[in-house]
C-alpha cells in the first residue's frame, strides 16, 4: 500500500496560466475527494467521484475548475486562467466508505 | 448544511500536561465526527473517529475525544502531551449522506513546549 500520491508537490505559475494537478489514489479505493485549503483555514470540499462518476461539485468550484478521473483510478484537476486567489494548498483523498486517506498536497503559488 | 467551529486557533501547553481541544459542530442531519492531524509539510493523518456507540472514543498517539449530542461537542484530550504532538489538528464533520464528504473546522495549532 503505497497511500495516496499527488504530483506535483509544488507548482508555480504566472497569473492567467492553466496549471494541471494529478492525484493517485488508494488501489482499491472507488472515492476520491479534492479540497481546497488556504493559509490558516481547514480544507474545504471541491468536488469528489465515485469511480469514474464525477457526484457533486462544491460552488467553490467555479467555471474555470475541471476535474476528472478517467476509468475510475487517477484524478486530474485543472485550473483554468489561474488568479492569485488561487494560490493554495490542493489536497486529494481516496477512501472505500467515510475513513478517508489524504495525499500530501500541490502546493499552488500564483504569482 | 454542517458547520464546525474550533474556538481556539492556538494552544500552548507544557511538556507532559494535559490538553483539551475544543470543537463545535452543527448540522440539520445525523453526522460522522472525526479529528485530523497535521504535520508540517505532510498530510492530513486520521486521529480517531466516532460513528456510533460509545461516546467516548480513542484513537491514535493516546488521544481521546467524547461525543456529546446535547452539546454538539467532540472535544480532542490527552492526558499528557509531548513534544512531538506539536501540530495542527482540525474536527470535522461528515453528513451521513452517501457523499461522506468532510467539513472541516479552521484547525487549532498545539504548541508544546519543554
Amino acid at each position: 500500500d503505497t497511500g495516496v500520491s499527488q504530483d506535483p508537490r509544488h507548482k508555480i505559475t504566472k497569473r492567467g496560466q492553466n496549471v494541471t494537478f494529478r492525484c493517485d489514489p488508494i488501489s482499491e479505493h472507488n472515492r476520491l475527494y479534492w479540497y481546497r485549503q488556504t493559509l490558516g483555514q481547514g480544507p474545504e470540499f471541491l468536488t469528489y467521484f465515485q469511480n469514474e462518476a464525477q457526484l457533486e461539485k462544491s460552488r467553490l468550484l467555479s467555471d474555470r475548475f475541471s476535474a476528472e478521473r478517467p476509468k475510475g483510478s487517477f484524478s486530474t484537476l485543472e485550473i483554468q486562467r489561474t488568479e492569485q486567489g488561487d494560490s493554495a494548498m490542493y489536497l486529494c483523498a481516496s477512501s472505500i466508505n467515510y475513513e478517508q486517506y489524504f495525499g500530501p498536497g500541490t502546493r499552488l503559488t500564483v504569482t | 448544511a454542517q458547520s464546525v467551529t474550533q474556538l481556539d486557533s492556538q494552544v500552548p501547553v507544557f511538556e507532559e500536561a494535559p490538553v483539551e481541544l475544543r470543537c463545535n459542530y452543527s448540522s440539520s442531519v445525523s453526522v460522522y465526527l472525526f479529528w485530523y492531524v497535521q504535520y508540517p509539510n505532510q498530510g492530513l493523518q486520521l486521529l480517531l473517529k466516532y460513528l456510533s456507540g460509545s461516546t467516548l472514543v480513542k484513537g491514535i498517539n493516546g488521544f481521546e475525544a467524547e461525543f456529546n449530542k446535547s452539546q454538539t461537542s467532540f472535544h480532542l484530550r490527552k492526558p499528557s502531551v509531548h513534544i512531538s504532538d506539536t501540530a495542527e489538528y482540525f474536527c470535522a464533520v461528515s453528513p451521513q449522506d452517501s457523499s461522506y464528504k468532510l467539513i472541516f473546522g479552521s484547525g487549532t495549532r498545539l504548541l508544546v513546549r519543554p
